[in-house]
């Protein structure tokens, strides 16, 4: 198994453009997880997902959209980048069935808006 | 908010024992208490999670107090490679992760 993996890895944007940064696991799991990580920070929940067709706002989700047509996928999309989401971005999945336990965090996209 | 309360920072020297404390004061009873570290430019990983008995596995061992309202995780040997910051949960499964600021551990050679 890949486990969960991120694209793109790094990614510089200017102010204004938009982009999604894509998140897939291969252990299908139910639920599915964005955060972001400012410098020194901790993380903060964008949206997440318990299924496909599902999904739910976490803690800062203003400037974010997220979609799952897929068990697999759960992308996320910046609609108009601005400074302040500059940011490292986690993507996390879990199983929800039985005793959910264990939570599988990707390598994170580091993105910066210039 | 994160409903867990840890101290901000601790520092052990290598190759001694860890204690990591965590106050869940407002846990139920179906909630489950999980432990996970964040090593240095890396995503988080799960250390180890128990639900009332203390539990082992080749990470750490978990201490939960009887009432269920503390626990400690216990590295027994830190090493380097356990710096990081880490992170308690009470969690029941059926919501977020939601992570506080943690406990950053310091190993000194």
């Amino acid at each position: 198994n890949a486990g969960v993996t991120q694209t793109p890895k790094f990614q510089v944007l200017k102010t204004g453009q938009s982009m999604t940064l894509q998140c897939a696991q291969d252990m299908n799991h139910e639920y599915m997880s964005w955060y972001r990580q400012d410098p020194g920070m901790g993380l903060r929940l964008i949206h997440y997902s318990v299924g496909a067709g599902i999904t739910d706002q976490g803690e800062v989700p203003n400037g974010y959209n997220v979609s799952r047509s897929t068990t697999e996928d759960f992308p996320l999309r910046l609609l108009s980048a601005a400074p302040s989401q500059t940011s490292v971005y986690f993507c996390a999945s879990r199983n929800q069935r039985g005793n959910p336990y264990e939570q599988y965090f990707g390598p994170g996209t580091r993105l910066t808006v210039t | 908010d994160a409903k867990t309360t840890q101290p901000n920072s601790m520092e052990s020297n290598e190759e001694e024992p860890v204690h990591l404390p965590c106050n869940h004061s407002t846990i139920s009873g179906t909630d489950y208490i999980h432990w996970y570290r964040q090593l240095p430019s890396q995503g988080p990983e799960y250390v180890i999670h128990g639900l009332t008995s203390n539990v082992n596995n080749r990470m750490a061992s978990l201490a939960i107090a009887e009432d269920r309202k503390s626990s400690t995780l216990i590295l027994h040997r830190a090493t380097l490679r356990d710096a990081a910051v880490y992170y308690c949960f009470d969690f029941s499964g059926n919501t977020p992760l939601v992570f506080g600021k943690g406990t950053r551990l310091s190993v000194i050679a």
